[in-house]
């Protein structure tokens, strides 16, 4: 039983148009990321959600808007995409402000063309 | 402006040799520090964990080293295995942040 479950793992799609990727996390965390991998395979936070709440919004464009109608879920939707926007992206959950590890996804391979 | 820094891009070891992974940090805040394994396609995996209260965290054939002082961290495998062939991220973080800072990765390579 996945821990952490992102879908879709490979989404092609055409400059302009809007995607989402759904994660969902059954470890009962409060916290949830999305991380994005970009070319020189650098990990970054993008965003980080507590009970739903948004806490970090790290200077991400504001086409990229995460939804997270529940503890157990944080979906990332992108508008008007971008060829830049081609990445990795990882979705993670932790037990919040406790120092403990960060569950990932298996990550969604975006390739805008 | 990277907070973790991996310099090594790429370490290649015999098996059943140890494998030294460095990591260096700038940010005197962070009091947690992780590393993290990844295979082609996979997410990061948890390997080990440290708390900034430790200088050393052992689980198995991996051990972690904290060195506050030179803000460097290393992950030791001994003895390496082919199965321990992947990328190996060092991660950083601050107490009560919601955030963790990532290094480059390094790519390691256990010969058979």
């Amino acid at each position: 039983d996945t821990a952490v479950s992102q879908t879709p793992k490979y989404l092609v799609t055409q400059m302009g148009n809007d995607k989402s990727i759904k994660c969902e996390q059954n470890l009962g965390h409060d916290t949830m990321y999305w991380y994005k991998q970009d070319s020189k395979k650098f990990l970054k936070i993008m965003f980080s959600y507590n009970n739903k709440e948004l806490i970090i919004n790290e200077t991400v464009p504001n086409r990229f808007s995460p939804k997270s109608p529940d503890k157990a879920h944080l979906n990332l939707h992108i508008n008007s995409l971008e060829l830049g926007d081609s990445a990795v992206y990882f979705c993670a959950s932790s037990q919040g402000n406790l120092n403990t590890e960060a569950f990932f996804g298996q990550g969604t391979r975006l390739t805008v063309v | 402006d990277q907070q973790v820094k991996q310099n090594s891009p790429s370490l290649s070891v015999q098996e059943g040799r140890i494998s030294i992974l460095n990591c260096d940090y700038t940010n005197s805040m962070f009091d947690y520090f992780l590393w993290y394994k990844k295979y082609p396609a996979e997410g990061p995996t948890f390997l080990i964990s440290i708390s900034s209260i430790k200088d050393k965290n052992e689980d198995g054939r991996f051990t972690v080293f904290l060195n506050k002082s030179a803000k460097h961290l290393s992950l030791h495998i001994v003895p390496s295995q082919p199965g321990d062939s992947a990328v190996y991220f060092c991660a950083a973080s601050e107490y009560n942040f919601n955030k963790f800072y990532f290094g480059s990765g390094t790519k390691l390579n256990v010969k058979p």
